[in-house]
């Protein structure tokens, strides 16, 4: 069935550092959704992808949807603490399903 | 609009006991699914359905059921629990397929 691959699992960076995680499919997708989810919270949906190479921003965050619609990255630009979390891609399958990646989570370093 | 509340928002289970976690969402969606999501893990489809008396199996159903008499709820039912179904349960909702997802803030259970 649909799988999403997410890497990396975890990464730790100091404040101010740039950050980004990856979502890969072996399947074309039809959108890619991205939340985040705080320690101890739910999550929260940021944004949708549609468009073959689409790019959005958000403040710090920047989200890319690749040519082939098959991956996706959001990169995150000099991290605050309050970017703390969880972050999870999230692809829409056939059936009404969405299938959600194992996500990255974020520590930052004051 | 309280969105999608969830409860109890903790619960410990003795093994082989069953209980409902109950899911309400106030906007009207028509899809609503129920998730596990175990520690340090992603998300795990259960269930899921697109309207009133329509409901589905997801990723991993086996030891739940649900049920959907209502748009505005969707109890998932937990029998004979298990160790293994020790997780953080989330409700979700959405108006269209495909759009986003609203969460409810989760159902802690510990089956012991």
């Amino acid at each position: 069935g649909q799988q999403v691959m997410q890497i990396p699992q975890y990464q730790h960076v100091q404040e101010g550092e740039d950050f980004t995680t990856y979502c890969n499919s072996s399947t074309t997708l039809s959108n890619i959704q991205w939340y985040k989810q705080r320690p101890g919270g739910h999550p929260v949906f940021l944004i949708q992808l549609v468009k073959s190479g689409e790019v959005k921003k958000q403040k710090r965050l920047t989200f890319q949807f690749g040519e082939a619609k098959k991956n996706s990255s959001l990169h995150i630009t000099a991290t605050q603490t309050t970017d703390v979390g969880t972050y999870f891609c999230a692809v829409n399958t056939g059936g009404f399903k969405t299938i959600f990646g194992a996500g990255t989570r974020l520590f930052v370093k004051a | 609009n309280a969105g999608v509340t969830q409860t109890p928002k903790f619960r410990i289970l003795k093994i082989g006991q069953s209980m409902t976690l109950q899911c309400t969402q106030d906007m009207n969606h028509n899809y609503m699914y129920w998730y596990r999501q175990d520690p340090g893990m992603g998300l795990k489809l259960i269930y899921y359905s697109v309207g009133a008396g329509i409901t589905d199996k997801g990723e991993v159903p086996n030891g739940y059921n649900v049920s959907r008499s209502t748009t505005e709820d969707f109890p998932l039912r937990l029998e004979l629990a298990a160790p293994s179904q020790t997780s953080v349960y989330f409700c979700a909702s959405t108006e269209r397929y495909q759009e986003t997802q609203y969460f409810g803030p989760g159902t802690r259970l510990l089956v012991l």
